[in-house]
C-alpha cells in the first residue's frame, strides 16, 4: 500500500535552513505529482508547494515563494523541501501528499504522510 | 488568491443527526472543490473531490454539492467516528488554498 514517510524536522533558529524529505513506497513515484502541506500548532491546513510528476512544473504559496524549493529524485522515490531563511511563522507540521491521478496534475490529495514537525525558534 | 470561508466554525450535534457544512469561495472555483476530514494528531483524509465525488472507501452518508462559489458537505446521519475537523480545498487556481475548517463536535 501507499506509504509516505517524512523526515528532517526539528528545532532550527530563525534565518537558518532545513531540508525535509518524504520517502515514498507502494506506488510508481515517478508517475505522480506531489505536494507539501503544513499545519501550524492548533491551526488549519496551508498548502505550501507542488512539483509535477515529470519534475518540470512547480508552484508555491506566496508565504514561502523565494525561500522554499521543492524537488524530487525519482530514482530514490523521494520528495524534498529545502527551506531557507526560516521564520517563526514557518513553525508547523509538514505533510507530504500524493496526487490522486497518475500522469496528470489535479491537486487532489489522496494519500498523506504522518508529518514532521519543524520548530523555528531561537 | 482564492479565499475559502467555512461556516460554522463549530457544529454541535448528536449522533444520528444530519450535519451541513458550508464552504464559500471568494471567486468561482467551478466544481474544483474538495473536502478533507482530520482527527486529532492524524493526517487529513480525502472525503470528496470535485464537489461531489466520494473518494474510495468513503461511506455514502458523506455527500457534497454546490458550484461556483457556494459548496456544502452533508453527513446524512452522524456516526461516532465522524466527529472531527473538516476542511474544504480548491484546486481551481494557484496558489491552492484551504478553508479555515469546521469542527463537528458531540452535543
Amino acid at each position: 500500500q501507499v506509504q509516505l514517510v517524512e523526515s528532517g524536522g526539528g528545532v532550527v533558529q530563525p534565518g537558518r535552513s532545513l531540508r525535509l524529505s518524504c520517502a515514498a513506497s507502494g506506488f510508481t513515484f515517478s508517475g505522480f505529482g506531489m505536494h507539501w502541506v503544513r499545519q501550524a500548532p492548533g491551526k488549519g491546513l496551508e498548502w505550501v508547494a507542488m512539483i509535477s510528476f515529470h519534475d518540470t512544473e512547480t508552484h508555491y504559496a506566496d508565504s514561502v515563494k523565494g525561500r522554499f524549493t521543492v524537488s524530487r529524485d525519482n530514482s530514490r522515490n523521494t520528495l524534498y523541501l529545502e527551506m531557507d531563511s526560516l521564520r517563526a511563522e514557518d513553525t508547523a507540521v509538514y505533510y507530504c501528499a500524493k496526487e490522486l491521478y497518475e500522469g496528470t496534475q489535479r491537486s487532489i490529495f489522496i494519500s498523506w504522510g504522518q508529518g514532521t514537525l519543524v520548530t523555528v525558534s531561537s | 488568491e482564492i479565499v475559502l470561508t467555512q461556516s460554522p466554525a463549530t457544529l454541535s450535534l448528536s449522533p444520528g443527526e444530519r450535519a451541513t457544512l458550508s464552504c464559500r469561495a471568494s471567486q468561482s472555483v467551478s466544481s474544483y472543490l474538495g473536502w478533507y476530514q482530520q482527527k486529532p494528531g492524524r493526517a487529513p483524509r480525502l472525503l470528496i473531490y470535485d464537489t461531489s465525488n466520494r473518494a474510495t472507501g468513503i461511506p455514502a452518508r458523506f455527500s457534497g454539492s454546490g458550484s461556483g462559489t457556494d459548496f456544502t458537505l452533508t453527513i446524512s446521519s452522524l456516526e461516532p467516528e465522524d466527529f472531527a475537523l473538516y476542511y474544504c480545498q480548491q484546486r481551481a487556481s494557484w496558489p491552492l488554498s484551504f478553508g479555515g475548517g469546521t469542527k463537528v463536535e458531540i452535543k
